[in-house]
């Protein structure tokens, strides 16, 4: 599975749009982008899955360029408790679904 | 609600002891995940099972084994636990697809 590279970290003030981008540039035709997200001692949640286009649900939108190399992570309208460590992942749909972690974005939405 | 459950939140151990964490999950999946989380080094997988009896390596297996004798169990083992391997553990068992991830609320392991 190819690679992700995040920023560490990020603010972003209440209300606004969170915009948490990914380089993914040795992504493969047939990989998908996932993110997750973790809350402070919860275990990671699913957000959104996309292949190419771009993909939109109740929680984000996710924008993967045309090169498939990059996507970002929008959350509209965020609130405090969007406050977490966002992950992206890339993965082969092959039969066993690992899904490898990364050190993510860290996510601090402030009032 | 579907669940993944983690017999224990917290768990102090010696050094040199043999450590079981176990896991349920009772949606039927056929997948199941061990990670640890420690800071600065996200998540990383240990083991992983995507059928009873069945198991892979994932990134980091050494000085682990697992044990899947029924669908809904998944057991990480550790053999002779050591200082290193304090650490947040968490399951996850999944549908496939890479989306239907669904993890329990981890075990804090100190060995001391």
């Amino acid at each position: 599975d190819a690679k992700t590279t995040q920023p560490p970290s990020m603010d972003c003030a209440e209300g606004r749009a969170a915009n948490l981008p990914c380089n993914h540039s040795t992504i493969s035709g047939n990989e998908y982008v996932y993110w997750y997200r973790q809350i402070h001692s919860q275990g990671p949640q699913y957000i959104i899955h996309g292949l190419k286009n771009n993909e939109t649900n109740e929680m984000a939108s996710l924008i993967i360029t045309e090169d498939r190399k990059s996507s970002t992570l929008i959350l509209p309208h965020a609130t405090l408790r969007d406050t977490a460590v966002y992950y992206c992942i890339v993965r082969s749909p092959d039969n066993t679904d690992k899904l490898i972690f990364g050190t993510g974005t860290r996510l601090q939405v402030f009032p | 609600d579907v669940k993944v459950t983690q017999s224990s939140r917290y768990l102090v151990k010696r050094t040199g002891e043999k450590v079981f964490l176990e896991c349920v999950q009772d949606m039927d999946h056929e997948n199941m995940f061990w990670y640890r989380q420690d800071p600065g080094l996200g998540l990383r997988l240990i083991y992983f099972s995507y059928d009873v009896k069945m198991k892979e390596k994932g990134d980091i297996p050494e000085g682990y084994s697992v044990s899947r004798e029924k669908k809904e169990r998944f057991s990480l083992i550790l053999e002779s636990a050591s200082t290193n391997q304090t650490s947040m553990y968490l399951c996850a068992s999944s549908t496939g697809g890479g989306y239907g991830y669904t993890f329990g609320s981890g075990t804090r392991l100190t060995v001391v």
